[in-house]
């Protein structure tokens, strides 16, 4: 049971560039999450999915675009990427049964555009 | 204004010492809150959930004061294991399960 899995690990980008992050889980959990994290500021929602197949934005979704695959993976795409997107990606996920229950986060993505 | 702040310290403490971090919350509509470790270039992982009449899990302590919207994490004996940054964390009404994350204290226990 891995839990939450992230890949890759580790980017490096040129401005302009484009990627894609993935992130999947075997939870079988309906809801999953994007976060970046930023010094001093805390994990911030790019965008979420609270079932299959349905996707929102969070509070900071510019620049992103996400896919629900199946239940078990949702992916981040960055288009164009800005150095105003370095960061951390965590990708997390919960059962969403009820309100404010238990997230489960990834290793996360360490990112670096230049 | 941050929706969630907290000190980010750091907090360096001797092993055995007892430590409090609190946490302010600007969404008096808030439904429930929790505290989070997360260690050095790690993930978040949940520590507890604070409930309305305070709990306790071992050596931490969590207390939800809704009047003055503020959260605090008491360890008691600390151990060098402890040594992590412990977020704040707030569900708010009607955001739809979206997590607000404080920054984080960062705590370092000391031999």
């Amino acid at each position: 049971n891995a839990g939450v899995t992230q890949t890759p690990k580790f980017q490096v980008l040129k401005t302009g560039q484009s990627m894609t992050l993935q992130c999947a889980q075997d939870m079988n959990h309906n809801s999953m999450y994007w976060y970046r994290q930023d010094p001093g500021m805390g994990l911030r929602l790019i965008y979420y999915s609270a079932s299959e197949g349905t996707t929102d934005k969070g509070e900071v979704p510019n620049g992103y675009n996400v896919s629900r695959l199946n239940k078990r993976e949702f992916s981040l795409r960055l288009e164009s990427a800005a150095p105003s997107q370095t960061s951390v990606y965590f990708c997390a996920s919960s059962e969403a049964r009820q309100v404010g229950e238990t997230q489960y986060f990834g290793p996360g993505t360490r990112l670096l555009v230049l | 204004r941050k929706e969630v702040e907290q000190d980010p310290g750091p907090f360096n403490v001797p092993e055995g010492a007892t430590v409090a971090f609190n946490c302010t919350y600007s969404n008096s509509a808030s439904q429930s809150f929790f505290w989070y470790r997360q260690d050095c270039r790690k993930e978040p992982k949940l520590l507890m959930s604070v409930y309305s009449s305070g709990n306790e899990d071992g050596r931490f302590t969590a207390q939800l004061n809704r009047a003055s919207q503020y959260i605090s994490l008491l360890i008691r004996d600390s151990k060098l294991s402890d040594s992590a940054t412990y977020l704040c964390v707030v569900l708010f009404s009607g955001s739809a399960r979206q997590l607000t994350f404080g920054s984080g204290t960062q705590l370092t226990v000391l031999p």
